[in-house]
């Protein structure tokens, strides 16, 4: 998991507020990927994108969910108006090539807690 | 019906137990396949990458994948306390999105 960077670990927030979750990908990575993992459900696929592009958001909640990834800076993953149903934990991924599949290198995940 | 099947367990074995860890899929599509291991609390962590169908070996663990039968495995030989965590499979067509199992929560106690 070394390498991956995601802040904040921990965010709480009540119903309405918007949560902002930072993913810093691995040194020389220009590939990120976001999922979601509800409590005792596996991880599930929200969105994947390059550098100032997205390439895959079919994981995405239509409505409040946006992600970009910025050509400097970290990626970002914005919840507006949170509901309850929204908390759970949230995993960064990165990669160096869009051909390594399986070469995904997570970081430790924000949680999200909505009040 | 899931993409992917996995059972969540728990999966309690006395250490130095051969633990084998399944799952089943249903789209034939699937080409790559992976297990990760996650720590309470961590974030997934990359155990073993196949392409296709055969089998790999890395110390301790041993990935099988059967495509005919749409079928993978994990064998963990000599388990230890240290290996009791959650084990994921996941599996990915090309060169896309991993679709993941909701995972086993592996206990190996002393």
């Amino acid at each position: 998991n070394a390498g991956v960077m995601q802040n904040p670990r921990h965010l709480v927030r009540r119903r309405g507020q918007e949560a902002r979750l930072r993913c810093s990908p691995m040194k020389g990575h220009s590939h990120v990927y976001w999922y979601r993992q509800l409590p005792e459900e596996g991880l599930k696929f929200m969105v994947y994108l390059q550098k100032e592009n997205i390439i895959d958001e079919s994981g995405m909640p239509k409505e409040r969910f946006s992600a970009e990834f910025p050509k400097e800076g970290p990626s970002i993953l914005r919840i507006q108006q949170v509901v309850r149903g929204d908390s759970a934990a949230y995993f960064c991924a990165s990669s160096s090539q869009r051909d390594e599949a399986g070469e995904l290198f997570f970081g430790e995940g924000s949680r999200l807690t909505v009040l | 019906q899931k993409e992917v099947e996995q059972d969540p367990g728990p999966l309690s074995v006395p250490e130095g137990a051969i633990v084998s860890l399944n799952c089943t899929y249903s789209n034939s599509a699937f080409q790559y396949f992976m297990w990760y291991r996650q720590y309470s609390r961590k974030g997934p962590e990359l155990l073993m990458y196949t392409y296709s169908s055969g089998n790999k070996e890395d110390g301790r663990f041993t990935a099988q994948v059967d495509k005919s039968s749409k079928y993978i495995s994990l064998f963990i030989r000599d388990s230890q306390p240290s290996d009791s965590a959650t084990y994921l499979c996941a599996m990915s067509r090309n060169t896309d999105k991993l679709i993941f199992g909701t995972g086993t929560r592996l206990q190996v106690f002393p």
